[in-house]
């Protein structure tokens, strides 16, 4: 497949541990924001979202924290297993229904 | 698979060239956004459908252009292409306009411009 995460930050893990995924945004009156998986040959992939009114949401493994006051996200990752591995974005709603993507990163778990 | 598809897979085109690229949406969505992702980077917005009218646009130029049709299928269309066009060509499309956290993405268009 084709590869998205060519000079992208990577974040290598074993598998088992948790894993961690920063994000910054840019414009402190966003409301809504979502993180995204990517594989190699495939399209952004929803994992979990987060309005402004919250500093946390879990969902299955994954838990997203948003700090407001220094306007950064982060995606923690429990027991990180080999097909966690792929590029993660952070999206900010920047518009009605328009969504700003950050730079990504790239987790690599290893076995 | 989340039930958009994209083609064509992968496309090569001479600097100057037209291109049309096609999206077909999941059952029931009447919105198709595109993207733009360039190779390392996140995807940009280009514009939105709904309902066969353009719903909201990027920082692209006017050769950047589309077409929802009645099944809301959509196409995207760049003329003039220049080298900086080569990138991963994304569409997403989503039950209503707004429903962001229900965009379902295809797995991309790749074009190179030479």
């Amino acid at each position: 497949g084709e590869s998205v995460g060519l000079h992208l930050p990577t974040l290598s893990v074993q598998e088992g541990d948790n894993s961690i995924i920063n994000c910054a945004y840019s414009n402190s009156a966003s409301d809504y924001f979502i993180w995204y998986k990517q594989e190699s040959g495939k399209g952004p992939q929803f994992i979990i979202d987060i309005r402004s009114n919250m500093d946390k949401r879990q969902g299955q493994r994954v838990t997203v924290l948003l700090n407001k006051t220094v306007k950064h996200l982060s995606l923690q990752i429990a027991a990180t297993q080999p097909g966690d591995s792929a590029v993660y974005f952070c999206a900010e709603e920047s518009g009605y229904s328009t969504l700003t993507f950050g730079k990504g990163t790239m987790l690599l778990v290893s076995p | 698979e989340t039930g958009v598809t994209q083609s064509p897979t992968h496309l090569i085109k001479t600097r100057g060239q037209q291109v049309t690229l096609r999206c077909s949406s999941q059952s029931g969505h009447n919105t198709v956004s595109w993207y733009q992702q360039a190779l390392g980077q996140g995807p940009q917005f280009i514009f939105q459908y709904y309902r066969e009218e353009e719903n909201g646009r990027g920082n692209f130029p006017p050769r950047f252009s589309g077409l929802q049709f009645p099944n809301y299928s959509s196409e995207l269309n760049v003329n003039a292409l220049e080298l900086d066009d080569s990138a991963l060509y994304l569409c997403a499309s989503s039950l209503t306009s707004g429903s962001l956290n229900e965009q379902y993405f295809g797995p991309g268009t790749r074009l190179t411009v030479t």
